[in-house]
């Protein structure tokens, strides 16, 4: 059954820690994405990766890191240095063929800072 | 700076009345339209999306939206919604350029609550 898979799906953190959520894919999609959700604030874009080992930010990157190392994997560390982390986190990924341009959304994972 | 709005936030009907959804965005080039929708407790899906031809399209579950580019608007419609159709709806658009990154631009999303 192809898609995304997103872990852990609920996350708590101390303040000061860094936590990094998962996220893998089967799809063999090149593109991937890290998007926030709050309520009241839509999607906003974190990171995103079109190919192995390249990333570039988003709208609101600073605060977090990602790796691209593997075509099926885009993990998103949570830093200290975010601000309000607390949020729900969704992954999706994109075949970016012509004409095509439809995101496939994991599940999300919602964390949560103490 | 390229922006999406939704106008209503949180919208409460009762079964069988109709539903418009309203969405405008800010950019004069050439867009691809998405709504998305998120029922509780599930992945945010596609629900219908434009990228060129008949400016009124068709997606599931009986929904339909129009793209009237003069007014920059891609609403959202249903004739008669059901209380299944409770749920939060995401407006998007993607910038059409030279760089396929297939980055999405949403809005702040509307919680439709459909009371049976």
């Amino acid at each position: 059954d192809g898609g995304i898979t997103q872990s852990p799906k609920y996350l708590f953190r101390k303040e000061g820690q860094n936590v990094t959520l998962s996220c893998e894919q089967n799809l063999n999609h090149d593109a991937m994405y890290w998007y926030r959700q709050d309520p009241g604030q839509g999607l906003r874009l974190i990171y995103y990766s079109q190919i192995v080992n390249d990333f570039q930010k988003g709208d609101i990157a600073e605060g977090y890191s990602v790796s691209r190392e593997k075509k099926e994997s885009f993990p998103l560390t949570v830093t200290s240095a975010q601000k309000n982390p607390t949020a729900f986190y969704l992954c999706a990924s994109l075949l970016p063929v012509a004409g095509a341009n439809v995101l496939t959304f994991g599940a999300g994972s919602r964390l949560t800072v103490l | 700076a390229q922006s999406v709005s939704q106008h209503n936030h949180h919208v409460i009907l009762s079964e069988a009345a109709s539903l418009e959804l309203g969405c405008n965005y800010s950019y004069g080039g050439t867009v691809n339209l998405f709504w998305y929708v998120q029922y509780p407790g599930q992945h945010l899906q596609l629900l219908l999306k434009y990228f060129s031809g008949d400016p009124l399209v068709k997606g599931i579950k009986g929904f339909e939206a129009e793209f009237i580019k003069s007014k920059f608007s891609f609403n959202l419609r249903k004739p008669s919604v059901q209380w299944s159709d409770t749920a939060e709806y995401f407006c998007a658009v993607k910038l059409r350029g030279s760089s396929n990154t297939g980055k999405l631009i949403f809005g702040q999303g509307t919680t439709l609550q459909v009371k049976p």
